[in-house]
């Protein structure tokens, strides 16, 4: 059964960083893109960074470009989500997602609160 | 960016009635449209793929359709289950872009 499961979020001040952590299981972790996605509180989903599988390509939303960095360890089959210069409007639920080869996301976790206030 | 408009943003309809909610990309997206069924506190659930293809333990009373820019999910005979938020998702360029969303609503 395919597995993702995220951790790491929690309140933290304007100007901080936060380090999100997703543990894949359930599928060869090595042959995916992993997905970043995230949804404000009673608002839409926004797309946020994918990373293929040898992290040789990564992408961001502009919104986040220069402040979020995604990384990945494959021996752990895990996926992560650095946080830098974070602010209110990044207050969201993170999903961590799996993605195939033609850019579809398949499987979603349950997804991790971060939020951001003083 | 492309941009994806759903429309209704809200739809009331009742057990067994036939709903369709439609998705506008703002250029082509050649096929590579997702549709997510997402309740609350819960994470989105993927139900069409390519436009149009059924993902594996999907129910039969979903399907997708369209091309170019417009695309469409029918929910044929809708069931208490089905009421929920649904979304779309373009795959084809960077940034991938949802639509705001269509709350499915017991009339």
């Amino acid at each position: 059964e395919v597995q993702v499961v995220e951790s790491g979020g929690g309140l933290v001040q304007p100007g901080g960083s936060l380090r999100l952590s997703c543990a894949a299981s359930g599928f060869t972790f090595t042959t995916y893109w992993m997905n970043w996605v995230r949804q404000a509180p009673g608002k839409g989903l926004e797309w946020v960074a994918n990373i293929n599988q040898d992290a040789s390509a990564r992408h961001f939303v502009d919104s986040v470009r220069g402040r979020f960095t995604i990384s990945r360890d494959n021996a752990k089959n895990s996926v992560y989500l650095q946080m830098n210069s974070l602010r209110a409007e990044d207050t969201a639920v993170y999903y961590c997602a799996r993605l195939t080869n033609s850019g579809l996301t398949d499987y979603w976790g349950q997804g991790t609160l971060v939020m951001v206030s003083s | 960016d492309t941009q994806m408009t759903q429309s209704p943003s809200t739809l009331s309809a009742s057990v067994g009635d036939r709903v369709t909610i439609t998705c506008r990309a703002s250029q082509s997206i050649s096929g590579e449209l997702a549709w997510y069924q997402q309740k609350p506190g819960r994470a989105p659930k993927l139900l069409i793929y390519k436009a149009s293809s059924l993902e594996s333990g999907v129910p039969s009373r979903f399907s997708g359709g369209g091309s170019g820019t417009e695309f469409s999910l029918t929910i044929s005979s809708l069931q208490p289950d089905d009421f929920a938020t649904y979304y779309c998702q373009q795959y084809n360029t960077y940034p991938y872009t949802f639509g705001q969303g269509t709350k499915l609503e017991i009339k």
